[in-house]
């Protein structure tokens, strides 16, 4: 089973620039969370998921858009990117109806707004 | 606002010693408390949780100490090796409806030899 799987691993931006990061999970799972990890800030919520359909928005919402397509895929969009957006970004999923079944997490992407 | 707030933000421990991070909560609504583990180059990894209704939670050299009244909890390593370098973060979700995580801002452990 890949569990998480997040592309593309790494991405160089130009401000201004547009992409899209792709998620999909094989776990059946009903909620998908993206965080972002920044140093000495840990992981923040920028939007999450709890069930095909729905859309939510987290902690730090403001530049991005995500698209939840089917239960197997959540994208995050930046539609402008800025230095700021500079980060690595994790994709999760998790089972309802609690955070006590425990977060799947991908193994990130890197990405770097110049 | 930083719900979950832990420290130290680094940390070196010998081998074979006693690793200790602490995390204090603000929203006594939160009910669940998890330590998630993350290698370099890795995303997180769900390590040991624990819910208020117990003290503590053991899971072979890892501990949760959970104390209610202060709002704080704790992971405990015992007999560090150096495998368990790697970035732990604390987290909480709510009780009802939002079962979303908050993290705390991890904490760096180095177990040198």
């Amino acid at each position: 089973n890949a569990g998480v799987t997040q592309t593309p691993k790494f991405q160089v931006l130009k401000t201004g620039q547009s992409m899209t990061l792709q998620c999909a999970q094989d776990m059946n799972h009903n909620s998908m969370y993206w965080y972002r990890q920044d140093p000495g800030m840990g992981l923040r919520l920028i939007y999450y998921s709890a069930s095909e359909g729905t859309t939510d928005k987290g902690e730090v919402p403001n530049g991005y858009n995500v698209s939840r397509l089917n239960k197997r895929e959540f994208s995050l969009r930046l539609e402008s990117a800025a230095p700021s957006q500079t980060s690595v970004y994790f994709c999760a999923s998790s089972s309802r109806p609690r955070a006590n079944y425990g977060y799947t997490f991908g193994s990130g992407t890197r990405l770097t707004v110049v | 606002q930083q719900q979950v707030k832990q420290s130290p933000q680094s940390l070196i421990v010998q081998k074979g010693g006693i690793s200790i991070i602490n995390c204090a909560y603000e929203n006594t609504a939160f009910d669940y408390f998890p330590w998630y583990q993350q290698f370099p180059g890795k995303g997180p990894a769900l390590l040991i949780a624990i819910r208020p209704d117990v003290s503590e939670k053991k899971e072979g050299r890892f501990t949760i100490s959970f104390n209610k009244s202060a709002k704080q909890f704790s992971l405990h390593i015992m007999d560090s090796q150096p495998g368990d370098s790697a970035t732990y973060f604390c987290a909480a979700s709510l009780a009802v409806g939002n079962e979303k995580l908050t993290f705390g801002t991890g904490t760096r452990l180095t177990i040198i030899p």
